[in-house]
């Protein structure tokens, strides 16, 4: 089956730093790809939605200079937390839409964000 | 996307089938029913999906009613590591639709 690989699965840094999560579509291409945060206990909500070669769309909500999005290939889309503070600490989840038509979303394994 | 209603939580006995219902009444006529699970501290992983007829995987059947307005996820020999959070989600397929999760069902299997 389909496999997203997502890099890397968890990450400590101190207030003031930025975070780069890597998502990349191991075995088909992905023209669209969605970012997601999670909360403990609580469902996913959709960040943005990425596309390779354009720029993301985010959600309500969502600031795009503090979440940075990059998808310069139709493997890999970078999610960049600008300047994280300890509210930024949550549970970062991406996924990847094959290009072919009638195809699931295929998610990766997540990045578990704390900042001190 | 239509919205779908799931009860909060189930138990099931290890071994028997689970059988996992979801509300969609407001589904429109080209939208898809998904299923995902996503056990703790793990990205979401993609069960099954159908449009109006029933479907079968390695995983899981989808049973869909015939008005579409409901559906069911059986999964028929529940083991341990079956315990998630089950979500159910409606979208039209094809283009880059996204998926809105709902807060799904947590399903425990019970040893």
């Amino acid at each position: 089956g389909a496999v997203v690989s997502q890099h890397p699965s968890r990450v400590i840094c101190k207030s003031g730093t930025s975070v780069k999560i890597e998502c990349r579509s191991l075995d088909f291409q992905a023209t669209t790809m969605f970012w997601y945060r999670q909360f403990p206990k609580k469902s996913l909500m959709l960040m943005a939605t990425s596309n390779e070669g354009s720029k993301a769309t985010y959600e309500q909500g969502v600031e795009k200079d503090k979440f940075l999005i990059n998808h310069a290939s139709l493997t890999l889309s970078t999610l960049t937390v600008t300047s994280a503070h300890p509210e930024d600490s949550s549970f970062y989840i991406c996924s990847a839409l094959e290009q072919a038509f009638n195809q699931p979303q295929h998610f990766g394994d997540g990045t578990r964000l704390s900042i001190l | 996307d239509a919205k779908t209603t799931q009860p909060t939580s189930m138990d099931c006995a290890e071994g028997r089938a689970a059988n996992l219902p979801c509300n969609h009444s407001t589904i429109s006529g080209n939208e898809y029913v998904y299923w995902y699970r996503q056990i703790h501290s793990q990205g979401p992983q993609y069960i099954i999906h159908g449009l109006k007829n029933n479907e079968t995987n390695e995983m899981a059947s989808l049973i869909i009613t015939e008005d579409r307005k409901s559906s069911t996820l059986i999964l028929p020999h529940a083991t341990l590591r079956d315990t998630a959070v089950y979500y159910c989600i409606v979208r039209v397929a094809g283009g880059n639709e996204k998926l809105t999760f709902g807060t799904g069902t947590r399903l425990t299997i019970i040893p």
